[in-house]
C-alpha cells in the first residue's frame, strides 16, 4: 500500500519567495496533519483537518502560513513569503478516525532551505 | 509547554542489550503512542496504549503506561543495530481531540 507521499523531498529557495508543499494522504483515511521539525523546537503541529474542514490551525506561526485541503487526496502547505526562519522539515502526516482517534502515519517530509 | 518529556536524551548501548526509555506527561490523556524516527524520514507509529491499559506488547517492544504518576516507559529488549534511531512518546489533547503533542525525543544509538 502507499503511505503518505510528499512533494517535493527537497526545496531551496530564496528569501520572498513562495514556497508549496504538497501531500498525498493514504486512501481512506479522514484526517491530515500538517507538523514542522526543527533541532530548536522538535516537532511541531501546525494544523489539521478532518474530512477535509480545519479543525485547529492555532499551530500556523503567521499569517504568511496557510494550508488547504481541496478534497480527500490532497493538501497543500503554502508559505509566502518565505523567510530564512522557515527552514525546516515539513512533514504531512494521516490517519483514520472513527470515534477515536488512531495512529498517525507520516511523510517522508519536505527538507525546506530558506537562503 | 511539551506535554511530553523523554529520558534520556541520548542512550547508547551494545547490540542485544535492552534499551529503556521513559516519557513523563502533565496532563490527563486518552491516549499515549511511541513513534520511532530514522534519520531523514518521517516518523513511524509503533504502539498505542490507552488510558486503561498498563502494559502492552509488540514484538520485542514493551509499554507500560502508569496514569498516577503520568509517565510510560518503552523497553526495547535485544536490540539491534537497525533499532538505531530516535524515539518520540506523543499524547493526545485533554478532550479526544485527535491533536497529538509530541516530545522532544530519545536518541539511541545500539553499537554491532
Amino acid at each position: 500500500d502507499a503511505g503518505v507521499i510528499q512533494s517535493p523531498r527537497h526545496e531551496v529557495t530564496e528569501m520572498g519567495q513562495e514556497v508549496t508543499l504538497r501531500c498525498k494522504p493514504i486512501s481512506g483515511h479522514n484526517s491530515l496533519f500538517w507538523y514542522r521539525q526543527t533541532m530548536m523546537r522538535g516537532l511541531e503541529l501546525l494544523i489539521y483537518f478532518n474530512n477535509n474542514v480545519p479543525i485547529d490551525d492555532s499551530g500556523m506561526p503567521e499569517d504568511r502560513f496557510s494550508a488547504k485541503m481541496p478534497n480527500a487526496s490532497f493538501s497543500t502547505l503554502k508559505i509566502q513569503p518565505s523567510e530564512p526562519r522557515d527552514s525546516a522539515v515539513y512533514f504531512c502526516a494521516s490517519s483514520l478516525s472513527e470515534g477515536l482517534w488512531g495512529p498517525q502515519h507520516f511523510g517522508d517530509g519536505t527538507r525546506l532551505s530558506i537562503l | 509547554s511539551q506535554q511530553g518529556e523523554e529520558d534520556p536524551q541520548a542512550l547508547s548501548i551494545q547490540e542485544g542489550e535492552n534499551a529503556t526509555m521513559n516519557c513523563s506527561y502533565k496532563t490527563s490523556i486518552n491516549n499515549l503512542q511511541w513513534y520511532r524516527q530514522n534519520s531523514g524520514r518521517g516518523l513511524v507509529h509503533l504502539i498505542l496504549i490507552r488510558s486503561n491499559e498498563r502494559e502492552k506488547h509488540s514484538g520485542r517492544l514493551r509499554v507500560t503506561l502508569d496514569t498516577s504518576k503520568k509517565s510510560s516507559s518503552l523497553l526495547i529488549t535485544a536490540s539491534r543495530a537497525a533499532d538505531t534511531a530516535s524515539y518520540f512518546c506523543a499524547t493526545d489533547a485533554a478532550g479526544n481531540t485527535g491533536k497529538l503533542i509530541f516530545g522532544q525525543g530519545t536518541t539511541l544509538q545500539v553499537k554491532p
